[in-house]
Formats: structure tokens, C-alpha cells, sequence
């Protein structure tokens, strides 16, 4: 059964950072490309970037409002992916999924986290 | 990137159908078979209802069809039931490499 379980949500100070983790389990991480997805309280999903698998050359793409203050990254030997987010901002509270990234699907977000929330607050 | 354009709502009796539609431009809806549909209720994690236009993944009632014309794609509920009624995402790969969501639509069943 695919698993993937986030960490690192916690209440942060506006201009601070914060390390997101997600431990997946449950099919070969090493070959999957993965994504991150937000979604701010009572609002819609937010896609926030994805990596490549290393077999794929292990590039990130991200969309242009987080450009330059988050970083998505991998540790294959340890099943994990990362989401590190700098500057961060009173917008960026959310709940923040990792996903799964179906390259093999046209990119379609087949398996979802439960998700661990970020609060900006002074 | 703009997100993509869904009507806020959207409503049919038991039984019925209902379309939502994803308005984007060429530069994603109209450039790529790769839009995808997600349905969340609320306090659930969204799950992957349409890929690639029109696919259902295992797990996805056959109810469910996605379409696409143009710039604009879309996706039916036929034969409504009320568990049916959740929020719907769509989704399109774009030019610059990213997924682009759409607003989202609150789907009511009457």
C-alpha cells in the first residue's frame, strides 16, 4: 500500500524557514518523480513544484511565485522527500501534501499525503 | 501562470448529470492531453478522478468522463448520487513545465 506521511508543519514567524518532510513507503520512491501541493485554509490546491527521479536526471521545476524561496529535494536512500521554504510569508499557511507525480499518466497526482500545516504568524 | 477558470458552483438532483467545466489557454488546456480531475469532501485528501483528459484511474466509478475541446475541458457526473457531492479540481501540464490548478468547483447534490 502506498504511504506518505508528512512532517515539519509548525508555527513559524513571518521571514522565517521551515523543513518539510514526507516518508513515503509502498512502491520504488527512487523511480518516482514526486510533487508538492498546498492548499491554504479554506481555499483551493496550490501545486508547488516536482522533482525528477534521479534516473531522470533529478531536476526540480517550480512555478513562479515560489521560485528563488522553495526548494524541493530527495533522499532516496531514505525514502524521503523535502520541501525546504525560505522568506516565508502570512500567504504561505497551509496544509502542504506531498504526492505522488504519474509521470506515466501525463503527470497526474495519483497518491496524496494527509498533509502537515504550516502556520506564518507573528 | 494564471490559474485556470471553473464556475464557483455547481448543482443537479440525484440521478442527473452534471458538466464542470476548466477554461485555460493554449498554452495548457489547449496545448497538452494532460488535464486531470480531483474530487476532495471535505476534510479528505483530493483523489485523482481523471487523467489524461478522459481516463479514469481503478478505483474511479465509471460514472465519471472527462472531455476536452479546445481550450476548454470538462468532466461529467452522470447518474448523480450524494456522495457525490465534494469539491472538483482540474488540473493542466503547461508550457513552462508546471500543473496549474483550476479554482475549484463546490458540486451540490440537491
Amino acid at each position: 500500500e502506498v504511504q506518505l506521511v508528512e512532517s515539519g508543519g509548525d508555527l513559524v514567524k513571518p521571514g522565517g524557514s521551515l523543513r518539510l518532510s514526507c516518508a513515503a513507503s509502498g512502491f520504488t520512491f527512487s523511480n518516482s518523480w514526486m510533487s508538492w501541493v498546498r492548499q491554504a485554509p479554506g481555499k483551493g490546491l496550490e501545486w508547488l513544484g516536482r522533482i525528477k527521479s534521479k534516473t531522470d536526471g533529478g531536476t526540480t521545476d517550480y512555478p513562479t511565485f515560489v521560485k528563488g524561496r522553495f526548494t524541493i529535494s530527495r533522499d532516496d536512500s531514505r525514502n524521503t522527500l523535502y520541501l525546504q521554504m525560505n522568506s516565508l510569508k502570512i500567504e504561505d499557511t497551509a496544509v502542504y501534501h506531498c504526492t505522488t507525480y504519474n509521470v506515466r499518466i501525463g503527470g497526474a497526482l495519483d497518491y496524496w499525503g494527509q498533509g502537515t500545516l504550516v502556520t506564518v504568524s507573528s | 501562470q494564471s490559474a485556470l477558470t471553473q464556475p464557483p458552483s455547481a448543482s443537479g438532483s440525484p440521478g442527473q448529470s452534471v458538466t464542470i467545466s476548466c477554461t485555460g489557454t493554449s498554452s495548457d488546456v489547449g496545448g497538452y492531453n494532460y488535464v486531470s480531475w480531483y474530487q476532495q469532501h471535505p476534510g479528505k485528501v483530493p483523489k485523482l478522478m481523471i487523467y489524461e483528459v478522459s481516463k479514469r484511474p481503478s478505483g474511479a466509478p465509471d460514472r465519471f468522463s472527462g472531455s476536452k475541446s479546445g481550450n476548454t475541458a470538462a468532466l461529467t457526473i452522470s447518474g448523480l448520487q450524494a456522495e457525490d457531492e465534494a469539491d472538483y479540481y482540474c488540473s493542466s501540464y503547461a508550457v513552462t513545465k508546471t500543473i496549474i490548478f483550476g479554482g475549484g468547483t463546490k458540486l451540490t447534490v440537491l
